[in-house]
């Protein structure tokens, strides 16, 4: 079966810096991706790994390692609107047609002051 | 700036009705999703499509079914909806199957009485 397991919750204080894990087993990869998902509102992009290493994009950064089938997420310099889920899902063989985004359950970040 | 829109931000059925979820894209995209989302258990995919009329089950496509006649729409149908329907339904779309950054609508929150 195909599994991304991710924690529930994680709380962080402003101007901190927080790291999402993510751990993966699928059938079969093509990518990594993070997405932020603010209560009520659509999952947005964060960010792809599809090779081994780091991606840092502004105060976001996300890791990669295949052979480990592991990754996360950094968020830095914290605020309060990073208070969000953050999904991670991996690019996998859906079915015998073809291939899909499987998603982890999300992460609920909670950022105070 | 890829637009995906849903008919609808709240749907209040009754049970046994037929429901339609209608997701539109503006974008050419080739493939499009439709997920379900639920407390504790994440973005769960239903169905997809990499084409027009063709179609995919995803991992819970039970009582459900769609239908992709043009490109730019994908329609997620219940034929007979149920309590257990009720959800957030969230429909996504990607430019091709090697390329699966996707593209969120901003969900239909369905409640079934």
């Amino acid at each position: 079966g195909q599994n991304i397991d991710q924690p529930t919750e994680m709380t962080a204080t402003e101007g901190a810096i927080v790291q999402i894990n993510c751990t993966y087993q699928t059938s079969g990869f093509n990518g990594l991706f993070w997405y932020q998902q603010h209560a009520g509102e659509a999952p947005t992009f964060l960010s792809y790994n599809v090779l081994d290493g780091l991606e840092e994009k502004g105060r976001f950064s996300s890791f990669l390692s295949r052979s480990k089938g592991y990754s996360y997420l950094l968020l830095k310099e914290l605020q309060m609107k990073d208070s969000a889920s953050y999904l991670c899902a991996v690019h996998s063989k859906a079915n015998q047609a073809g291939t899909a985004l499987i998603f982890g359950k999300g992460t609920t970040l909670s950022v105070s002051s | 700036d890829v637009k995906v829109t849903q008919s609808s931000r709240y749907l209040v059925k009754r049970t046994g009705e037929k429901v339609f979820l209608e997701c539109v894209q503006d974008m050419d995209h080739e493939n499009m999703f439709w997920y379900r989302q639920d407390p504790g258990l994440g973005l769960r995919l239903i169905y997809f499509s990499y084409d027009v009329k063709m179609k995919e089950k995803g991992d819970i496509p039970e009582g459900y079914s769609v239908s992709r006649e043009k490109k730019e729409r994908f329609s997620l149908i219940l034929e007979s909806a149920s309590t257990n329907q009720t959800s957030m339904y969230l429909c996504a779309s990607s430019l091709a199957q090697d390329i699966n950054e996707q593209f969120f609508g901003p969900g239909t929150r369905l409640t079934v009485l």
